[in-house]
């Protein structure tokens, strides 16, 4: 399976600290996503990052991908108490094969 | 607002209940998913429609009945469920079944099976 898996499994940070989640999958990918969900809410789109790409930077936000270690990692930088929330890696195969979720890190941000 | 609706939000049900799941989609995508969601565990995908045509059945029990008359409606008939069934059910769409494909995901229906 190229299903992602995230660790930690939760991660508790103070406001303004930097928080890194990372994530691992087991068979090659054309790109990986992440997704951020708030409690009992739809999931909401964040980055991709391509397979031949090794970073990627959208505002507070930068994600790296490791394609030799098959892992990647989101850094969400200046964290504020609205982050709170979790977040999932998904690998995208080739062809029409559709996201494969990982179980996803829940990030508490306390003020 | 992501453009992909679902109704009801919360739901309850009755073991011998039948009920149905409603998404709608307002951003021109052909392809509709259907997720579920239970506690501590992966988001497990359920079906998945490509022009209103099924290409994935993930080994879903069928008291679970997937409908999809357009591309941008997308029903999920629910009858005789277990209370192992209670999870979010969310509804997602993208452009096409692609995984490089972003998927824009509803706010998901809460159900409780009694």
């Amino acid at each position: 399976s190229q299903q992602g898996e995230e660790d930690p499994q939760a991660l508790g940070i103070q406001e303004g600290e930097n928080a890194t989640m990372n994530c691992s999958y087991k068979t090659s990918i054309n790109n990986l996503q992440w997704y951020r969900q708030n409690s009992g809410r739809g999931l909401v789109h964040l980055i991709l990052i391509r397979s031949n790409e090794r970073e990627k930077h959208s505002g507070r936000l930068r994600v790296t991908l490791d394609t030799s270690k098959k892992s990647s990692s989101l850094l969400i930088t200046a964290s504020r108490a609205a982050d709170t929330a979790s977040y999932f890696c998904a690998t995208g195969g080739e062809g029409n094969t559709p996201l494969v979720f990982g179980k996803g890190t829940r990030l508490s941000v306390i003020a | 607002e992501t453009g992909v609706t679902q109704t009801p939000r919360h739901l309850v049900m009755g073991m011998t209940n039948k009920k149905s799941l409603k998404c709608e989609q307002h951003l021109g995508h052909n392809a509709m998913y259907w997720y579920k969601q239970s506690a501590k565990k992966p988001l497990e995908l359920m079906f998945v429609y490509n022009f209103k045509e099924q290409t994935e059945n993930n080994s879903v029990p069928s008291r679970f009945s997937p409908e999809c008359p357009n591309s941008s409606h997308l029903f999920l008939h629910l009858h005789t469920l277990q209370p192992e069934d209670s999870a979010l059910y969310l509804c997602a769409s993208s452009p096409g079944t692609s995984g490089e494909n972003e998927q824009f995901f509803g706010p998901g229906t809460r159900l409780t099976v009694l």
